[in-house]
């Protein structure tokens, strides 16, 4: 089974850029790489993904290695309304399987 | 546009009950997606539907079963309930396939606790 790995918790300070890194070395070429995140008491919500190119959006960028093996979402400036967990997600399509990774819960200090 | 509802948002059952879950997607998504969210194993995939179709499944028992009605609106079923299934269960609907570079929209879950 295709599996990511990100670091279990990481902390930033509020208005700095967090970097969120996430390892998917049995990644195909076909795989998306999609990042939702997890606020308390609420189901997961769509942040970005990519396949390729490095993607940028209203809320984050993403930046895949060129290898495609690793990824990392960047989050411009950290607010106390980014504070959530954070799941690197990719789609399998030999098995047609979404894996979660296990979570980075991201810390922001006022 | 209204988000994705589930219904019901709590539940309490008994060892060896079934319990169904209900899932309305965001009007004109297809594909509904069933996940279990647990403290241990953390959020796994059980089945998805498109178009009234089983078309992707996780590895769970056969206790688990889903389908999708023609308006979309998605079902999941567990019969024999365990303990171990005490769980949040999240729906997730999207435009197409989900994955195929299509975002996921997810609902607030049902919190179902079997005693």
């Amino acid at each position: 089974d295709a599996k990511t790995t990100q670091p279990n918790s990481m902390e930033s300070n509020e208005e700095e850029p967090v970097h969120l890194p996430c390892n998917h070395s049995t990644i195909s070429g076909t795989d998306y790489i999609h990042w939702y995140r997890q606020l308390p008491s609420q189901g997961p919500e769509y942040v970005i993904h990519g396949l390729t190119s490095n993607v940028n959006n209203r809320m984050a960028s993403l930046a895949i290695a060129e290898d495609r093996k690793s990824s990392t979402l960047i989050l411009h400036r950290a607010t106390l309304r980014d504070a959530a967990v954070y799941y690197c997600i990719l789609r399998v399509r030999s098995t047609r399987q979404l894996t979660f990774g296990s979570g980075t819960q991201l810390t922001v200090l006022p | 546009k209204a988000g994705v509802t589930q219904t019901p948002r709590y539940l309490i059952k008994t060892r060896g009950q079934q319990v169904t879950l209900s899932c309305s997607p965001i009007s004109g998504h297809r594909s509904v997606s069933w996940y279990q969210q647990t403290p241990g194993q953390g959020l796994q995939f059980l089945f998805e539907y498109f178009s009234e179709t089983q078309r992707n499944k996780g590895n769970f028992p056969g206790r688990f079963s889903g389908r999708q009605f023609s308006n979309s609106r998605s079902e999941m079923n567990v019969s024999t309930l365990e303990l171990g299934d005490s769980a949040l269960y999240l729906c997730a609907s999207s435009p197409g396939l989900a994955g195929e570079g299509n975002e996921q929209f997810f609902g607030p879950g049902t919190r179902l606790t079997v005693l």
